[in-house]
């Protein structure tokens, strides 16, 4: 079966711009989650959608936001990119969360210059 | 705060030879932990440990939690160049208002040479 699809692959934007990431989900998964990759912090975790509701949104400002679809596909917008955004964005898909193992995608790099 | 430390940082060994990877929490509505390889972007999952003492294995990875001291171990024996990776803890939450998330560790750099 398909794994965890994101795109683009990679994306290069100026400060100030604002961009989607787009995530789709392993057919059947309801959970959707999205981590924040960078070399000083690790992955911290951004949000996380199921069945189309947030249910939890991790300490990032509201420059960052997300939403799922009636099919699972999620997106995550960044508005007014700064430089600091710079990371690998990637996301996770799971049946319900916690009760089962999380397959991650092979995430968005994005540059902001 | 959660917390999730992983140790050590980073790893040099030789092909062949056996490491331990060492990971420890301190988080509330403990639900499982996770360890992940990551060689180039996605991370790919390896083991979901929930209860103490019993080992997962998968060819030459093993695992165990220790609910009580609140750590976990990753053991990878006769290592191989393929193995190197970023290996990542991560705990998962049974509820409260972290259901849903992953809290992750540092990560434990391993190079193994031939």
């Amino acid at each position: 079966k398909a794994g965890v699809t994101q795109t683009p692959r990679y994306l290069i934007k100026t400060r100030g711009q604002q961009v989607t990431l787009s995530c789709s989900p392993i057919s059947g998964h309801r959970s959707v989650s999205w981590y924040q990759q960078t070399p000083g912090q690790g992955l911290q975790f951004l949000f996380e959608y199921f069945s189309e509701t947030q249910r939890n949104k991790g300490n990032f400002p509201g420059r960052f936001s997300g939403r799922q679809f009636s099919n699972s596909r999620s997106e995550m917008n960044v508005s007014t990119l700064e430089l600091g955004d710079s990371a690998l964005y990637l996301c996770a898909s799971s049946w319900t969360g916690a009760d089962y193992g999380y397959t991650f995608g092979s995430g968005t790099r994005l540059t902001v210059v | 705060e959660d917390k999730v430390v992983q140790s050590p940082l980073s790893l040099v060994v030789h092909e062949g030879d056996t490491v331990t990877l060492n990971c420890s929490y301190e988080v509330t509505n403990f639900r499982s932990l996770l360890w992940y390889k990551q060689e180039k972007k996605a991370p790919t999952f390896l083991f979901m440990l929930t209860s103490s003492g019993i080992e997962k294995k998968s060819g030459r990875l093993s695992s165990i939690l220790d609910k009580k001291e609140l750590f976990s171990i990753l053991n990878i024996t006769a290592t191989q160049t393929g193995d190197s990776a970023i290996y990542l803890c991560a705990v998962s939450y049974a509820g409260g208002t972290s259901y849903g998330k992953l809290t992750f560790g540092q990560g434990t750099i391993l190079t193994v040479h031939p």
